[in-house]
């Protein structure tokens, strides 16, 4: 089955705490994204990457990092996360040349 | 500044009522333009979209209105079905490789039985 998986599905952490939510795909897309959303605010972009070892800042990258060392893969990671991170985090992939997203499951992370 | 501008937050219908979504958006380059089905506790999935080279596109009860001089479009909801009920977003952006999405805040829809 295609699918985009996160994990895990829900956190609870302490302020500062480092933690890594991963995400995978296996349809072989070259294009995946982290959006994180909040109530009222929709959708927003942390960070995308086009393919293997290349990836860029979206609209709210402060406080997360990515990494791209296999296509299948795109880990979010929070170094020191804050209160304000506490959010509903959603991994997508896409195929290069089709703008139809396939969205993960979601992570929930609260930060306390 | 916010890009794609969706309105209502909230929408309460009837079933087998019409549900209407509104989105505004500012780029004259966005030529892509999804609406995004989600049921609680799951991602966002492609309900429908449609790009400026037409100004309707149906898919069985959802139709996507597009009026490119008022940079407007909008998603119909025929004969809504409480199992529609969920929250919906629309988006916007270039196609193809420059397509990096710009979502708009959500419509949280009911349809009551």
């Amino acid at each position: 089955e295609a699918q985009v998986t996160q994990n895990p599905r829900y956190l609870i952490t302490v302020t500062g705490k480092k933690l890594t939510v991963t995400c995978s795909q296996n349809m072989n897309h070259e294009y995946m994204s982290w959006y994180r959303q909040d109530p009222g605010l929709g959708l927003r972009q942390i960070y995308y990457s086009m393919n293997v070892e290349v990836t860029d800042k979206g609209d709210v990258p402060e406080g997360y990092k990515v990494s791209r060392k296999e296509k299948r893969n795109f880990p979010l990671i929070l170094e020191s996360p804050s209160p304000n991170q506490t959010s509903l985090y959603f991994c997508a992939s896409r195929r290069r040349g089709w703008n139809e997203q396939y969205f993960g499951p979601g992570t929930r992370l609260t930060v306390t | 500044q916010q890009q794609v501008k969706q309105s209502p937050q909230s929408l309460i219908v009837q079933k087998g009522g019409i549900s209407i979504i509104n989105c505004a958006y500012e780029n004259t380059a966005f030529d892509y333009f999804p609406w995004y089905q989600q049921f609680p506790g799951k991602g966002p999935a492609l309900l429908i979209a449609i790009r400026p080279d037409v100004s309707e596109k149906k898919e069985g009860r959802f139709t996507i209105s597009f009026n490119k001089s008022a940079k407007q479009f909008s998603l119909h909801i025929m004969d809504s079905q409480p199992g529609d009920s969920a929250t919906y977003f629309c988006a916007a952006g270039g196609w193809g490789g420059s397509y990096i999405p710009t979502f708009g805040r959500g419509t949280s829809l009911i349809v009551h039985p």
